[in-house]
This record gives structure tokens, sequence and C-alpha cells, in this order.
């Protein structure tokens, strides 16, 4: 079965700070990951995805295989990055379109 | 705002009811998902459908009841014997290629 854990409940940076929220996952074959943000009083919205390896509103993040790891990164926050930010999953095959999710990190970028 | 709609944003439900919570979509996805969001815990998935007539259980999928006539339609019945439904319910949807999933704003359940 596919797990994805975000070890950082919740995140706090300086604005222009670098920022990096966590995502690990285990899956024995070749997931597809994506990150989910929800601002405050919003949707939840597709932030990137890893197989389209773009960059959005500054943020990257790339697919470690060896170290099963999809980690956010941004070298400069800023305070209107404050959100949940999940990491997800899709496991392919019969389970394909379904998205395991992480228990999500709060970010918090302060002035 | 077009896309999900789910209806009610709000709902109190009492003790040993049953309650439906709607979800429309005009996006034409052919996949509907319900998931529950509590703190600490993500976003876990009831039910989930790929296709009209046909849906399959997610991982947390006691308690809830689904159906899938239309396309369009995807609504989640939350039945007593769920044990702890109050929570925040998000219904969304996939299109075959998956470029992600689009959701909904959302229902929040209280059992009072």
């Amino acid at each position: 079965a596919q797990r994805v854990t975000q070890p950082e409940k919740l995140l706090s940076v300086f604005k222009g700070a670098p920022v990096e929220l966590k995502c690990n996952y285990s899956y024995s074959g070749s997931p597809e990951l994506f990150w989910y943000v929800q601002y405050s009083r919003q949707r939840l919205q597709l932030l990137l995805r890893h197989i389209s390896r773009e960059s959005i509103k500054g943020f990257t993040a790339d697919l470690n295989k060896g170290e099963t790891s999809f980690h956010l990164k941004k070298p400069f926050a800023q305070e209107e990055d404050s959100a949940m930010y999940y990491c997800a999953l899709n496991a392919g095959g019969t389970s394909y379109g379904k998205l395991t999710f992480g228990q999500g990190t709060i970010l918090t970028v302060h002035p | 705002d077009g896309g999900i709609t789910q209806s009610p944003k709000y709902l109190f439900r009492k003790e040993g009811q049953n309650v439906t919570l709607s979800c429309e979509q005009n996006l034409n996805h052919d996949a509907m998902y319900w998931y529950r969001q509590d703190p600490g815990q993500g976003l876990r998935l009831i039910y989930y459908s790929q296709i009209v007539n046909d849906f399959q259980k997610g991982d947390i999928a006691e308690g809830y009841s689904v159906s899938r006539e239309k396309k369009e339609s995807f609504p989640l019945t939350v039945t007593s014997a769920q044990k702890n439904p109050t929570a925040f319910y998000l219904c969304a949807t996939s299109n075959r290629g998956l470029n992600g999933y689009t959701f909904g704003s959302g229902t929040r359940l209280t059992v009072v």
C-alpha cells in the first residue's frame, strides 16, 4: 500500500528566508507526485506536479526516487505563501486517479 | 465560480440521523471522489467513482454510502453508523489524463 508522510505539522519562517516542506512516500512502483495548497478561505488547489517539472509561484519540487522524497522548496518565502500544503501520490494501475494525501503542513511566513 | 458545487456549506445532524451531502460538477470529468479532512490527519478517501454506475470504497468507507447515477453527480450519505461524522468533507473530480484534482469548496458537518 502507498503512504505519504509529511513530518512537519507546522513550519514557520520569516519573509525572505528559504523554505522547504518535506514529503516522503512509500510505494514500490513509479509514482506520480503532487503538491496541493489551501489558502485561507479558499479551495484546495493544485500547486505543481512532478511530471511537468514546472515552477509555480517560485516553488519547485524534485522527485528523488532514491530517498523516496518530493520536498517542496522556495528560495525566498513571501507572506502570501502562508497556507496549508499537502503532498499527494497517485499509485497508478487499477488505482489510477486515486490520490493518497499526506497529513499536511501549515506554513506561516512572518513579516 | 463554476466547476464543482458542494452543498450545503454547513450541515448539522442529530445523532442517529442520516444526512446527504451533494456534489455536482459541470467539468465533464469521469472520476469523482469524496475525502474527509480532519486536523492533523490530512485528507482521507471515503469513496470514489471512475465511471457512472460504478464506485469503489476508499480507506474509510464504513458508515458512508454513495451513488453515481449521473456523470455530474456524486452524493455522499453519512449514515448513523458513522461513529465520528463531525468533519470537513471535500468532493473532487479528475479527468482520465489526471491533470490533478479539482476540488469543491467543502461541506462542514457537525453532529449536535
